[in-house]
């Protein structure tokens, strides 16, 4: 069984470009989470999904943010016009159910650098 | 005030140590507690998880959680260099999400 996949490992960005970055949770998973991670930091919440569906952004800047999770294929975190603050660290996880069973299972991550 | 706070460290051990990493949180509505165990550069990897207060049990690693007190352990036995790592508390709710404390650097030294 697969764990969650995390596409491109790593992307190079210049200011101003814009980056996709992709998260296939595990089988059977239908509950998504992006963290983001800065150097020698703990992970920070940005945005949980489930399938069509965005059920807590609340960590996600109100702008040049967005996050999807459509009924096919994986979930994607978009993030227009990069800055260089936005270098980071960005997790994917995903869990079979929230709430009672709150286990999740991370991604290898994405490593953004912005030029 | 965040609401989670992890003993800072970095943490030094020799090699058969007994370690113990805490955690302290704010939030009593906070109802499931993991340990995370992060390699450099690499995705964090789930190593406890438990939503009571006491004493949960997995091979050299053990978790504590004391709700009344808000305040979670884990303490690694035997401790061995593969350990040496970044370790995350984390606590969650219903919600969903959960909130992670900034890590405790660990190092077994042979």
């Amino acid at each position: 069984n697969a764990g969650v996949m995390q596409n491109p490992r790593h992307l190079v960005r210049r200011r101003g470009q814009e980056a996709r970055l992709r998260c296939s949770p595990m089988k059977g998973h239908s509950h998504v989470y992006w963290y983001r991670q800065l150097p020698e930091e703990g992970l920070k919440f940005m945005v949980y999904l489930q399938k069509e569906n965005i059920i807590d952004e609340s960590g996600m800047p109100k702008e040049r943010f967005s996050a999807e999770f459509p009924k096919e294929g994986p979930s994607i975190l978009r993030i227009q016009q990069v800055v260089r603050g936005d270098s980071a660290a960005y997790f994917c996880a995903s869990s079979p159910v929230a709430g009672a069973n709150n286990e999740q299972f991370f991604g290898p991550g994405t490593r953004l650098t912005v030029l | 005030q965040k609401e989670v706070e992890q003993d800072p460290g970095p943490l030094s051990v020799p090699e058969g140590a007994i370690v113990s990493l805490n955690c302290t949180y704010s939030n009593s509505a906070f109802q499931y507690f993991m340990w995370y165990r992060q390699y450099s550069r690499k995705g964090p990897e789930l190593l406890m998880y438990t939503y009571s207060s006491g004493n949960k049990e997995d091979g050299r690693f053990t978790a504590q959680v004391d709700k009344s007190s808000k305040y979670i352990s884990l303490f690694i036995r035997d401790s061995q260099p593969s350990d040496s790592a970044t370790y995350l508390c984390a606590i969650g709710t219903n919600a969903g999400k959960s909130t992670f404390g900034d890590g405790t650097t660990l190092t077994v030294k042979p």
